[in-house]
Parts: C-alpha cells; sequence; structure tokens
C-alpha cells in the first residue's frame, strides 16, 4: 500500500523564523507532489507542487524534493501567524490506472507564535 | 480558473437517512472530479473519482455511491447513514492530463 508519512507536530516556530515541514513517501516511481494548507474548518488549498529534483522557490514558500531518498520538505521563510495551519502533503500515484490519483499524509500542524 | 461549489455546507442527517451531496465545477471542461472524506483529526481519504461522464471509479467499498450525471457534475448519495460516515466531505478536480487538484469549500455532515 502506498503511504506519505508526516509528522504530526505540532510544530511550533517563532515569527520570523524558517518553519522546516517534512514528508516521506512509499512509492519510488511516483513522480509529483504537492503541498497544501488547510485552516481548521476550511478546505485545503494549493500552496505549490514540484514535478523535478532540487528546491522550486514561490516567494515565501521552498518545496525541496529529494527523488532517491523519497523525500519531500516545505520550508516557509519569515514564517507569519498566519501561517499557523495543517500543511498536508500529496503525492501523485505512479500506476497508469491511477491517472490523477494522490495520496495525503496525515498532515503536520503547525504553530507560529508572536 | 475554476470554482468549485459544494452543497449543503454543513448537514446533521440521522442514522439511517439517505445522503445527497452535490458538487459542481465554473471554469473549466472535462474535469476529472474527486470525492474525498476526512475524519475528525485524520487525513483524506479518496472515495471516488470521475474522468467523464458516468465514469465512476470507487477507492473504498463503503455504503456511498457517487454519480456524474453532467460533465460538471459530481453527487454523492448513500441510501442509509450510518454514525461512520460523519466528516468532512470534499470535492476536487484537476483539469485535462494534470495532476494539480483544486478543493471546493466542503460540506460537513454530522450523523446523530
Amino acid at each position: 500500500q502506498k503511504e506519505v508519512e508526516q509528522n504530526s507536530g505540532p510544530l511550533s516556530v517563532p515569527e520570523g523564523a524558517i518553519a522546516s515541514l517534512n514528508c516521506t513517501y512509499s512509492d519510488r516511481g511516483s513522480q509529483s507532489f504537492f503541498w497544501y494548507r488547510q485552516y481548521s474548518g476550511k478546505s485545503p488549498e494549493l500552496i505549490m507542487f514540484i514535478y523535478s529534483n532540487g528546491d522550486k522557490e514561490d516567494g515565501r514558500f521552498t518545496a525541496q524534493l529529494n527523488k532517491a531518498s523519497q523525500y519531500v520538505s516545505l520550508l516557509i521563510r519569515d514564517s507569519q501567524p498566519s501561517d499557523s495551519a495543517t500543511y498536508l502533503c500529496a503525492v501523485k500515484d505512479a500506476g497508469g490506472t491511477s491517472y490523477g490519483k494522490l495520496t495525503f499524509g496525515q498532515g503536520t500542524i503547525l504553530t507560529v507564535h508572536p | 480558473s475554476q470554482t468549485i461549489h459544494q452543497w449543503p455546507a454543513t448537514l446533521v442527517q440521522p442514522v439511517g437517512s439517505p445522503l445527497s451531496l452535490e458538487c459542481t465545477v465554473e471554469g473549466t471542461s472535462n474535469p476529472n472530479l474527486y470525492w474525498y472524506r476526512q475524519a475528525a483529526g485524520r487525513g483524506l481519504q479518496l472515495l471516488f473519482y470521475s474522468v467523464g461522464i458516468g465514469q465512476i471509479s470507487s477507492e473504498v467499498p463503503q455504503n456511498l455511491s457517487a454519480s456524474r450525471p453532467q460533465d460538471r457534475q459530481f453527487i454523492l448519495s448513500s441510501k442509509k447513514l450510518l454514525l461512520s460516515d460523519s466528516g468532512f466531505y470534499l470535492c476536487a478536480c484537476s483539469r485535462g492530463n494534470t495532476d494539480t487538484q483544486y478543493f471546493g469549500p466542503g460540506t460537513r455532515l454530522t450523523v446523530l
């Protein structure tokens, strides 16, 4: 069974610090990786996706992918209290019959304190 | 960009009652559509996905069913709700041959 693992947290960081969120996955053939943010009581919203090894930056967010280690991370620079949320890692299944299917991790709760 | 509508936003139903949740999408044609459930304090569980009208794939055996009567309409149903059906139901869509999924606002279902 394909698995996506995240540390449930909570991860607590001070305002202005870098928050580092980690995710490992079991399906070695996976090619697409996504980070979503979910505020309490709300639906997930896409932060960014990454397909290639290395770093991808978008504003204060950087996604890092290492396919050899089956590891994807999300860095949030200059963390703000408004970043406090649950962060979900999602991995697209590699199988041809599971087109578009994502497997989600349990999510990491991030708290940014002033 | 697409917009996903879900209704109702919240629902409280007795055990054994039927269920119908609706999802509609604007701003894109022939989307791939997905139903997820998120139980309290748990991750997202994929229930159904659809790549076209009348095409439904089920991921988890249960008392729920899904239908896609129109290109941009996806319905989740049950004939008899169980207590374990309580949760946050999310509809998502992806466009064409892209993998990125976008979520609707969700329906919070409480079965009593």
